[in-house]
């Protein structure tokens, strides 16, 4: 059974400190690992997709990377408008399109 | 384009009563997805769908129904509502799998369903 952890559960940080969101998973061939961004109240909103050990995806003050067993989202000089909580999913080999979710980062940057 | 559009946006029900939560896309996508989001639990799969005609149980099929009449539109129906079901519920969509790209999920802003 594919299986997502994400650590912590919730992240208080203070604008311009840098950090890091975990998330570790276990899956019989990985397709795809995606991360999103959740507001309140809104659907989650795709940020990256990788695919394989070593990758690295930026986007502005976010950057994702992937091992065999994990993936780390960096936060660097955060602002209070990247508050959110931030979800990691895996896509199988076996598992044609659908996604296993982790149960998410609640992140709250303080200005 | 609108995207993903679920309707309504809030609903109270009471135990036993029906309903349908509504879901379109515009952006012709092939697969769509019904999930749900309890606190601290994450997002679980309903259903799903990779094309009009087809659908299939995901994690957590019992007590709901769908139906793909059309590329557009994917309803999720709730036979007799039990409090279990209070959550908030998503729907998405996505292209078909291609070598070497994995189509994200694009997801509706959510149903939020009380049962009482």
């Amino acid at each position: 059974e594919d299986q997502v952890t994400q650590s912590p559960e919730a992240l208080r940080l203070q604008e311009g400190e840098s950090s890091s969101l975990n998330c570790s998973y276990t899956v019989s061939g990985l397709r795809g690992l995606f991360w999103y961004r959740q507001d309140p109240g809104k659907g989650p909103e795709f940020l990256f997709t990788l695919y394989s050990a070593g990758e690295e995806k930026e986007k502005e003050r976010l950057k994702a990377t992937l091992t065999k067993k994990e993936s780390f989202l960096h936060i660097t000089a955060p602002k209070p408008e990247d508050s959110a909580t931030y979800l990691c999913a895996v896509q199988a080999e076996t598992s044609g399109s659908r996604l296993t979710f982790g149960e998410g980062t609640q992140l709250t940057v303080n200005p | 384009n609108a995207g993903v559009t679920q309707t309504p946006k809030f609903r109270i029900l009471k135990i036993g009563q029906s309903m349908t939560l509504q879901c379109t896309q515009d952006m012709n996508h092939n697969y769509m997805y019904w999930y749900r989001q309890d606190p601290g639990m994450g997002l679980k799969l309903i259903y799903y769908s990779v094309g009009a005609g087809i659908t299939d149980k995901g994690e957590v099929p019992n007590g709901y129904n769908v139906s793909r009449s059309t590329t557009e539109d994917f309803p999720l129906r709730l036979e007799l509502a039990a409090p279990s079901q209070t959550s908030v519920y998503f729907c998405a969509s996505s292209r078909a799998i291609q070598v070497g790209y994995n189509s994200p999920l694009h997801f509706g802003n959510g149903t939020r369903l009380t049962v009482t």
